[in-house]
């Protein structure tokens, strides 16, 4: 049973519009990630935070900002969608120890 | 940096085969190493870990041993499945990197009839 959230699964939407992708964890984890995952499969990482108020930007460059104001909650946005946008987007959470990840089901998003 | 090379996909099998996917890696502390499996329209799972030389992960079926002196972690399996048709990820956790995990590219397994 999944712990972490995400939603929408699916989202097909037009250029140009203000975008929320939700993630919630009830694992009590402090460590959350966004992933974006291309069609050849690979996966970079666009966000990260450690903690309340803690928001760092990842390896691949992103239109998109995230915020921590909850210890549970993870939402990505991106204001002006674009065909660009489309992919795979994944929620993790960690804690502090070397049990790895804990993915959600990820976000299909399509800009039309 | 940290890297993880995997084993080019697709790879295809029949069912009852023996499986290998190679991994290798290149980190600069003594990191932890993982193996996440991603079915068809589903997020990644955690398939199975090593978190020092020598040992081994396993989990249904699979198994990995952490060769510090090779750099490697590569993926087994005595027989699959059909089900086990996945995309299958090698990972490592940099310690001192506040335990971000560095990804392979993947690797697509095809398990046929």
């Amino acid at each position: 049973e999944a712990d972490i959230y995400q939603t929408p699964r699916y989202l097909v939407i037009g250029t140009g519009k203000k975008i929320t992708l939700e993630c919630s964890q009830t694992m009590g984890h402090d460590k959350m990630y966004w992933y974006q995952q291309d069609p050849g499969m690979e996966l970079h990482l666009i966000h990260y935070s450690y903690g309340v108020n803690s928001t760092e930007k990842g390896d691949l460059s992103s239109e998109s900002t995230v915020s921590r104001i909850r210890t549970e909650h993870f939402p990505l946005t991106l204001e002006s969608a674009r065909p660009s946008h489309t992919s795979q987007y994944l929620c993790a959470s960690s804690d502090l120890t070397d049990y790895g990840y804990t993915f959600g089901s990820g976000t299909r998003l399509t800009v039309v | 940096g940290d890297s993880v090379t995997q084993m080019e996909g697709p790879v295809t099998l029949s069912e009852e085969a023996f499986l290998t996917i190679n991994c290798t890696y290149t980190a600069t502390g003594y990191p932890s190493l993982f193996w996440y499996v991603q079915y068809p329209g589903e997020g990644l799972q955690l398939l199975l870990k090593a978190t020092k030389a020598d040992d081994k992960g396993s989990n249904k079926g699979f198994e990995a041993t952490y060769r510090k002196e090779t750099t490697s972690f590569h993926l087994e399996k005595g027989s699959v499945q059909v089900s086990d048709s996945a995309v299958y990820f090698c990972a490592l956790s940099d310690r001192g990197g506040g335990n971000k995990l560095t990804f392979g590219t993947g690797t697509q397994l095809k398990v046929e009839l």
